[in-house]
């Protein structure tokens, strides 16, 4: 297994435009979960799943966001109507979630920018 | 929520030296502790972690230790390289809630 990986690993998107990232987590990993980065700062959290359970999500994640894992396996975020604030690095991570492995493992990040 | 920070905001290491970041948290309910390294145009990596029911874990040449009466932890690299040179972060969670809260991280340089 290579790792978490995410689709694409830039976009640019004019304001009002709507975009959608993909996630491939770790094969039979059953959590995954989107932060997200702004220059200089750490990841925050956005939202995470359980199988294919979307269990919480963060004030950040506005109504223009929409986070969906329909089989439990990859997961898509969408953002309607960009904003020049939306624009940062998207980061994935999946984690086994089973026993006592709580060890999240990232992706490479998607990197919008808004213009 | 949680509140993470971490100290200092860069750091200048000659190799072979050590190098330590720190960082507190406010919320005496979390007790997962990972160190993240992420490099130029990578997803951040874990590089090590630690429970609230150890004080110290070590790996090579990285160590975490845990202070849960201050609510302090540190990462400690010791004879550092030049592979070392990233930028480090620090995130601490409560286990069985998920989600990592993280410090503002600290790009470190180690000069040859």
């Amino acid at each position: 297994d290579t790792g978490v990986s995410q689709d694409p690993r830039h976009k640019i998107t004019k304001r009002g435009q709507n975009v959608t990232f993909r996630c491939d987590p770790i094969s039979e990993h059953n959590r995954l979960y989107w932060y997200r980065q702004t220059l200089g700062q750490g990841p925050e959290f956005l939202t995470y799943f359980q199988n294919e359970a979307q269990l919480e999500k963060s004030r950040l994640l506005s109504d223009r966001f929409s986070a969906e894992r329909p089989k439990g396996s990859f997961s898509t975020l969408e953002i309607q109507r960009t904003e020049q604030g939306d624009s940062a690095m998207y980061l994935c991570a999946s984690s086994p979630g089973q026993g006592s492995s709580y060890e999240q493992y990232f992706g490479p990040g998607t990197r919008l920018t808004v213009t | 929520g949680e509140n993470v920070e971490q100290h200092p905001s860069t750091l200048s290491v000659q190799e072979g030296d050590s190098a330590v970041i720190k960082c507190t948290y406010s919320d005496s309910a979390s007790n997962y502790f990972p160190w993240y390294k992420q490099e130029l145009g990578k997803g951040p990596q874990l590089i090590i972690d630690i429970r609230s029911n150890v004080g110290e874990k070590k790996d090579q040449r990285i160590a975490v230790t845990l202070n849960k009466t201050a609510k302090h932890f540190s990462l400690h690299i010791t004879e550092t390289q030049p592979e070392d040179s990233a930028v480090y972060f620090c995130a601490a969670s409560i286990l069985g809630d998920y989600k990592l809260s993280f410090g503002a991280g600290t790009t470190v340089t180690v000069r040859a």
